[in-house]
């Protein structure tokens, strides 16, 4: 069974913090990593789809690393602002077509 | 704006009674998923399609049912809901090999 497993499961920090957390896979059968934020109320939104190990995505505060040997991903925010409050999916494409999320990190900044 | 659209927001249901959720997309993808989410669980991808190729996953109950009449629609049918069949319903779309889409979701209430 492939299981995708992200920590912190939930985080709290202050206004201006930088903070990082983790996605971790296995890595037999990789095809992509995605990752998506999801905002209470409304749709998951894909932030970066990562492909190639050393792969490193960035998205204004947002960058992302990928790691497909050792099976992780870092999600890395610089100076958390509240509206970064959001849970953080990460998702494994496998190379036979297989999707599977992890359970996310729930964010949240405290102004 | 193109979209994914999901009918209805929320739902309620009777324990045995047959359900249909719809969902609709303007992005013209040619790839849909239906995925069930628990609180606090990623969420669980039940079946996906590539065009017309219905793809259904291993451990997806016989229970659930889909259809895809065209590009732009897909259903979920649940034939006899249980209480353990609660959740939110996410329908995605996707290009091949790029990142989802998701809609808003559907919160279903089984009574």
């Amino acid at each position: 069974i492939l299981n995708v497993e992200q920590s912190p499961q939930s985080l709290h920090v202050q206004e201006g913090d930088s903070t990082n957390f983790t996605c971790s896979f296995p890595s037999s059968n990789f095809y992509a990593l995605h990752w998506y934020r999801w905002e209470t109320a409304k749709s998951p939104e894909a932030l970066f789809v990562m492909t190639l190990n050393g792969d490193e995505k960035k998205k204004g505060r947002i960058s992302a690393t990928l790691n497909t040997k050792e099976g992780y991903s870092y999600l890395y925010i610089k100076g958390s602002q509240p509206e970064d409050s959001a849970t953080y999916l990460c998702a494994l494409k496998t190379s036979y077509d297989k999707v599977i999320f992890g359970p996310g990190t729930s964010l949240s900044v405290i102004p | 704006d193109a979209m994914v659209i999901q009918n209805p927001r929320y739902q309620v249901t009777q324990f045995g009674k047959p359900v249909t959720l719809s969902c609709s997309q303007t992005l013209n993808h040619n790839v849909m998923y239906w995925y069930q989410q628990k609180s606090s669980q990623a969420p669980k991808l039940l079946f996906h399609y590539y065009d017309k190729d219905f793809n259904n996953e291993a451990d997806t109950p016989d229970n659930f049912q889909s259809r895809r009449p065209n590009t732009s629609f897909c259903f979920l049918d649940i034939r006899s809901p249980g209480l353990g069949d609660a959740a939110m319903y996410l329908c995605a779309t996707s290009l091949v090999n790029n990142e989802q889409f998701f809609g808003p979701g559907t919160r279903l209430t089984v009574l």
